[in-house]
């Protein structure tokens, strides 16, 4: 099946600083990836859709300009959380559709702490 | 309005019996597709089953199995033969419109699943 290698698995941040979470297909190429975050005990929440070589979609209410999404290629792409703040506290989670039809593929996550 | 509605926040199943986790969902587009994912403690989520809603009967993967009302717009899980690794939160979710690579999933509120021994 489709692998998805996602990391920093958990990455404990100050408050100000950026931190880059990187999802990697491994074995198959795929132009749409989806973001998604969780927060505690909670569903998830898509936060964008980005496409390979173009701009990223983002979700009513997420601030483009905060959760900076590269999609450079169509086996990685990268979730920026900028000048992070303790609310941006979450589980952030990548998943990647690899065929028409497909359920999605997700990364293991990244537990983000800001401290 | 909700797209996925899981009403049951909470449940409880015995060691080897058969438990069934409820979901609706409401959409007006014709071709929609449902998923039941699993998310043990660890984080991951892990595909479960798949009912088109064109499809004919009911999808069926080992011991899960769907339910599809497509007139009630319901698509419950059954999990049959509980295991205690069946212990973890369960999400159904919903993609619209036509299949193709860019269709967003949307998720439920999720249901806790805990079997005991």
């Amino acid at each position: 099946g489709a692998v998805v290698s996602q990391h920093p698995s958990r990455v404990i941040c100050k408050s100000g600083t950026s931190v880059k979470i990187e999802c990697r297909s491994l074995d198959f190429q795929a132009t749409t990836m989806f973001w998604y975050r969780q927060f505690p005990k909670q569903s998830l929440m898509l936060m964008a859709t980005s496409n390979e070589g173009s701009k990223a979609t983002y979700e009513q209410g997420v601030e483009k300009d905060k959760f900076l999404i590269n999609h450079a290629s169509l086996t990685l792409s990268t979730l920026t959380v900028t000048s992070a703040h303790p609310e941006d506290s979450s589980f952030y989670i990548c998943a990647w559709r690899d065929r028409i039809n497909s359920p999605l593929h997700f990364g293991n996550g990244t537990r983000l702490t800001v401290t | 309005a909700q797209k996925i509605t899981q009403t049951q926040p909470g449940m409880f199943v015995q060691e080897k019996e058969a438990v069934t986790l409820d979901c609706t969902y409401d959409t007006s587009d014709p071709s929609y597709g449902l998923f039941w994912y699993k998310q043990p403690s660890s984080g991951e989520m892990i595909f479960l089953i798949y009912q088109g809603s064109y499809d004919q009967q009911n999808a069926t993967e080992g011991r899960y199995s769907l339910n599809f009302q497509k007139a009630r717009k319901s698509a419950n899980l059954v999990i049959s033969a509980s295991q205690l690794g069946d212990s973890a939160m369960y999400f159904c979710a919903m993609r619209e419109g036509l299949v193709e690579y860019g269709n967003k999933l949307v998720f439920g509120a999720g249901t806790i699943l805990r079997v005991k021994s």
